[in-house]
């Protein structure tokens, strides 16, 4: 247990269909990640947040649409995805300032797309 | 910019043996270092770190230490486990709070 809570922990949805991923963390955190993790591929970073603003988008398409409400919660909206989006999809918290601190990993949502 | 390099995979031993996975980074500034382990179905989760240089972390027998003039942090274990079969990735994060992470490198170990 990381401290770092992923719901739902499976997803399978159809292309046309719209799903939201869930990430909490009550660490103190005021950092927020979204990874994508592929099969035999890096792992690839797609949203950050620095006290709930975004810094970082790594040229994901728009079908992913990531939330963030506050610093405990993040979401990621997913709508008319493509089977190549099936992924484990990993959320992390750290805090934000300076380099040092270590990045905390939910156990990821293992998403298929049909 | 920031990359890390580890060793391809799969790595397969047997129980007792010797584990290096090797691990070199590029970056600005000065980072910090981490071996991260996943195993399967899960999340990655954190199995040591190293802040700055000469610094070596170590955790349930692993060990790495942090060296700035071969820029390269690999991960040691003296005597493996069939327990410690699962994925292991290396990450530096710089002052930008950015996480960089290698491809990870799959360790299965045989009794």
């Amino acid at each position: 247990e990381t401290g770092v809570t992923q719901t739902p922990r499976h997803l399978v949805m159809g292309m046309t269909n719209k799903k939201s991923l869930k990430c909490e963390q009550h660490l103190g955190h005021n950092a927020m990640y979204w990874y994508k993790q592929s099969a035999k591929k890096p792992l690839e970073l797609m949203f950050v947040y620095n006290f709930k603003e975004q810094t970082e988008n790594n040229s994901v398409p728009s079908r992913f649409s990531p939330e963030c409400p506050n610093s405990s919660h993040l979401f990621l909206h997913l709508h008319t995805l493509q089977p190549e989006d099936s992924a484990l999809y990993l959320c992390a918290s750290s805090h934000a300032q300076g380099a040092g601190s270590e990045a905390f990993f939910g156990q990821g949502t293992r998403l298929t797309v049909v | 910019g920031n990359s890390v390099t580890q060793m391809e995979g799969p790595v397969t031993l047997s129980e007792e043996a010797f584990l290096t996975i090797n691990c070199t980074y590029t970056a600005t500034g000065y980072p910090s270092l981490f071996w991260y382990v996943q195993y399967p179905g899960e999340g990655l989760q954190l199995l040591l770190k190293a802040t700055k240089a000469d610094d070596k972390g170590s955790n349930k027998g692993f060990e790495a230490t942090y060296r700035k003039e071969t820029t390269s942090f690999h991960l040691e274990k003296g005597s493996v486990q069939v327990s410690d079969s699962a994925v292991y990735f290396c990450a530096l994060s710089n002052a930008g709070n950015q996480f960089y992470f290698g491809t990870g490198t799959s360790l299965t170990v045989i009794p």
